[in-house]
């Protein structure tokens, strides 16, 4: 069965304090893995894409790399403003929309 | 820059009740996906539309029913409610032709209460 596993559940740093998020996934052939924002109420907002084992995206502090089993979100010096919940989905090969999401890391960054 | 709109935003609603919610795409995108979040839990993926046909199919229950229109706005209909539909509704909206980017741009969701 197709399943993502993120960790931590939630995860508090100081303001600068850099650290790193998991996403641990199963598929059936992986068309992609995706990294989602989401603040509270509000819709996920989409960060990255990753195709395949070895890359490596990144978006001011943020940065994301795969792995054939796993992909890290590493956060460097982070601001209050990047508290939010972390959303790792992934995406089976074949004909499919479906986008398989973790639960997420909920993210707590204080000043 | 225009977003996905998505109507009620709040909808309270008794058991065995009907609800419609309502999505309207970014202009020119020509896909439609509807997820399910319950509380503290992850988006479900219930179903999606291309150019006003179903393209796929989720963990979507028998009473619930959805369509895209001729001007892309989708709606996606609910019947019979259990207080287990409780949850937050996204749509979310897309271009085909970027579909394998994960790039979906959601809307910020209608929070059905059911009592």
């Amino acid at each position: 069965e197709d399943q993502v596993t993120q960790s931590p559940e939630a995860l508090r740093l100081q303001e600068g304090e850099s650290s790193s998020l998991n996403c641990s996934y199963t598929v059936s052939g992986l068309r992609g893995l995706f990294w989602y924002r989401q603040d509270p109420g509000k819709g996920p907002e989409f960060l990255f894409t990753l195709y395949s084992a070895g890359e490596e995206k990144e978006k001011e502090r943020l940065k994301a790399t795969l792995t054939k089993k796993e992909s890290f979100l590493h956060i460097t010096a982070p601001k209050p403003e990047d508290s939010a919940t972390y959303l790792c989905a992934v995406q089976a090969s074949g004909n499919t929309d479906k986008l398989i999401f973790g639960t997420g890391t909920r993210l707590q960054v204080f000043p | 820059a225009a977003g996905v709109i998505q109507s009620p935003r709040h909808l309270i609603k008794e058991k065995r009740e009907t609800a419609t919610l309502k999505c309207y795409p970014i202009p020119r995108h020509d896909t439609v996906y509807w997820y399910q979040q319950g509380p503290g839990q992850d988006p479900q993926f219930l179903i999606s539309f291309y150019e006003k046909m179903q393209s796929d199919k989720g963990s979507i229950p028998d009473r619930f029913s959805a369509q895209q229109f001729s001007d892309y706005h989708s709606e996606l209909n609910m019947s019979s409610l259990e207080l287990g539909d409780s949850a937050l509704y996204f749509c979310a909206s897309s271009l085909e032709g970027r579909r394998n980017t994960g790039e979906l741009f959601f809307g910020e969701g209608s929070r059905l209460t059911v009592l």
